[in-house]
């Protein structure tokens, strides 16, 4: 079975200071893994996902995550935070059995930015 | 293009009352789930639709059926609301071309609170 975890449920960060949000995952198949932000009051947008390929994945608003399969890991980073970053993240790995498009999600991570 | 639509926003149930949730899509998605958020357990599934005229159940199915009433609408109802059903309900619809790398699009959500 798939899962996601979230180190962190929260993290504060200052305008300006690296954002680093944790995730790690469980698969048994080569996984595919999203990243996807909910601002106040709003459902979930994507920010990025990792299918093939690259490893390095770039997504909306300045934000990348790497995967790196020896770590199980799909962490997201932005050099410079902005206030307008504060919201909720969640991890999210996609269920490959059959093609039912489930998503796992993580726990999520709220996001503060200090000014 | 609206996207994922979800009526009602807000809703407040006495304990045993029934209602049913609204979702309907304009991208002529074939795919439509059902997810609730509560606090630090991220997004859990309800119910998925893999294609018009299927449903299955998810994670937390029970006190829930649902209704894939054609190919852009998709109803959750509650039959006999319970406290523990006080969450926040998304939607979500994917195109399902047959590549589990399909992004699964939101709805704004439906915050429901029984008392």
């Amino acid at each position: 079975a798939q899962s996601v975890t979230q180190l962190g449920s929260h993290v504060s960060v200052s305008e300006g200071a690296l954002v680093l949000l944790r995730c790690n995952y469980s698969s048994s198949v080569p996984p595919y893994l999203f990243w996807y932000v909910q601002y106040p009051n709003q459902g979930l947008q994507l920010l990025l996902k990792y299918t093939t390929g690259a490893t390095l994945v770039k997504g909306i608003n300045g934000f990348e995550a790497e995967f790196k399969k020896s770590e199980t890991s799909f962490h997201l980073t932005k050099p410079s935070a902005h206030m307008s970053d504060a919201a909720e993240y969640f991890c999210a790995v996609s269920d490959r059995a059959g093609n039912t498009g489930k998503l796992i999600f993580g726990q999520g991570t709220t996001l503060q930015v200090k000014p | 293009n609206a996207g994922v639509t979800q009526t009602p926003k807000f809703q407040v149930l006495k304990t045993g009352q029934s209602m049913t949730l609204q979702c309907a899509q304009d991208m002529n998605h074939n795919s439509m789930y059902w997810y609730r958020q509560d606090p630090g357990m991220g997004l859990r599934l309800i119910y998925y639709s893999a294609s018009e005229g299927t449903t299955d159940k998810g994670e937390v199915p029970n006190g829930y059926n649902v209704s894939r009433l054609n190919k852009r609408e998709f109803s959750l109802r509650l039959e006999s609301a319970a406290p523990s059903q006080t969450s926040v309900y998304f939607c979500a619809s994917r195109l399902s071309s047959g590549a589990h790398t399909d992004t699964q699009y939101f709805g704004p959500g439906t915050r429901l609170t029984v008392l």
